[in-house]
């Protein structure tokens, strides 16, 4: 009963590296979702992606990209890091309407 | 563009007290109002979801009610506890390009004194 695991946890880049956050879940969700979460600015969302094979902008999607690998797989990926993308990234899964289960987060620093 | 406002930004209460927290939402075609919790360092912890029909819904010492009308939502905490100590965030969910988003207000953090 893992829920929604991210990987990693803890992560440290230098400006214009390039890294993919990972986030499976084993709920047969259908509906998964990427957000950011800045002091002050609440959780925003980047990306989200409604169905295996769908995925669609969010509020804040400059700078990355996703991939639905399957229906358990929703990857990000930061194709030349900044300094403003310095933030905990969390995944989130939905199935229709009820409850949404979030990950424990991705808190990424960008020297 | 739905927004999502929670007041206060910050609360803290003595032990044993009841309490409070707002939510309100500017557009109300919303199908849930989703309440969550989050511990420092921590992801979110649903706590209670009311759908768009419905009016509240309990758990325990928590009561979150729901009025569509006005836009706003509101958490009930019953005699606070100091591990109740953490940031409330309510999200609204609405639906669009065929799946179904959570717009988060900014979360009040909320510390309860012994």
């Amino acid at each position: 009963n893992a829920g929604v695991t991210q990987t990693p946890k803890f992560q440290v880049l230098k400006t214009g590296q390039s890294m993919t956050l990972q986030c499976a879940q084993d709920m047969n969700h259908n509906s998964m979702y990427w957000y950011r979460q800045d002091p002050g600015m609440g959780l925003r969302l980047i990306y989200y992606s409604a169905s295996e094979g769908t995925t669609d902008k969010g509020e804040v999607p400059n700078g990355y990209n996703v991939s639905r690998l399957n229906k358990r797989e929703f990857s990000l990926r930061l194709e030349s890091a900044a300094p403003s993308q310095t933030s905990v990234y969390f995944c989130a899964s939905l199935y229709g309407w009820p409850e949404a289960f979030f990950g424990q987060g991705t808190r990424l620093t960008v020297v | 563009k739905q927004e999502v406002t929670q007041i206060p930004a910050a609360l803290s209460v003595p032990e044993g007290e009841n309490l409070v927290l707002n939510c309100s939402f500017t557009d109300s075609a919303i199908y849930n109002l989703q309440w969550f919790r989050q511990d420092p360092g921590k992801g979110l912890t649903s706590l209670l979801l009311i759908q768009s029909s419905q009016r509240e819904q309990t758990s325990g010492r928590l009561n979150a009610s729901l009025d569509k009308s006005s836009g706003r939502s509101t958490l009930y905490i019953a005699a606070s506890q100091p591990g109740d100590s953490a940031t409330y965030l309510c999200a609204a969910q609405s639906s669009g390009a065929g799946s179904y988003q959570l717009t988060f207000g900014k979360g009040t953090k909320l510390s309860v004194i012994p």
